[in-house]
């Protein structure tokens, strides 16, 4: 049974901290994601990884780092966590190098910046 | 970027009844991938079903089947004989063909089926 995990469903920081979101699949994909979920605005990626150590930007990256050391993990840093940044946040992950696959999600993170 | 557009923000359908929700998209593209993702209440988001654009056949899973109309750019989900676990948020996706790691997401309809 394909598997993506989150380090955690509920998480509440304050304005300014440095927050850390953990995503782990045991897939061995090569492609993993961060996305956000917001309402009517469906889900907006922030960053995708197609190696370690190798990333590109999404749509909206602006406040977000990433980092990918081992194939199986990707993190997404917010450096200085600000309240817009509240949000829902789903990493996925898929194979291969060419279209069609599909993305397994992971159960979401619930972020709260206060 | 492709603009994937989802005009329906919620439906209730009764149980064991058939229906359809729409989405249209928007690409300069000839082939690319479509696609239904199902975001049950505070679940997993799983894939529902896909489509490949250069296929002319409308893909079928199960009770869910979809209207491809390619000239039209538009891609709806039928469900039929609607049940209770269908209750859930559905997303319209896109994907390019060559820039396979691009997923472009609709806003999502809320589908509540009703017992």
């Amino acid at each position: 049974d394909v598997k993506v995990t989150q380090s955690s469903r509920y998480l509440v920081k304050r304005t300014g901290e440095k927050v850390f979101l953990e995503c782990v699949q045991d897939m061995d994909h090569e492609n993993m994601f961060w996305y956000r979920q917001d309402p009517g605005l469906g889900l907006r990626l922030i960053y995708f990884s197609y190696d370690v150590k190798m990333k590109e930007k999404g749509d909206i990256p602006e406040g977000y780092s990433v980092s990918r050391e081992k194939k199986e993990r990707f993190s997404l840093i917010l450096e200085s966590a600000s309240t817009n940044q509240t949000s829902m946040y789903l990493c996925a992950s898929r194979s291969g190098t060419s279209g069609g696959n599909e993305q397994f999600f992971g159960p979401g993170t619930r972020l709260t910046v206060l | 970027a492709q603009t994937v557009t989802q005009s329906q923000p919620e439906m209730s359908v009764q149980e064991a009844e058939t229906v359809t929700l729409s989405c249209t998209y928007d690409t300069s593209e000839n082939n690319y991938y479509l696609f239904w993702y199902k975001q049950p209440p505070s679940r997993q988001m799983i894939l529902v079903i896909r489509q490949e654009a250069y296929k002319q056949q409308n893909a079928t899973e199960n009770r869910f089947s979809v209207n491809f109309q390619k000239a039209a750019k538009s891609f709806s989900l039928k469900i039929s004989d609607s049940q209770l676990g269908d209750t859930a948020m559905y997303f319209c996706a896109s994907q390019k063909l060559y820039n396979f790691n691009k997923f472009y997401f609709g806003s999502g309809t809320k589908l509540n089926v009703k017992p």
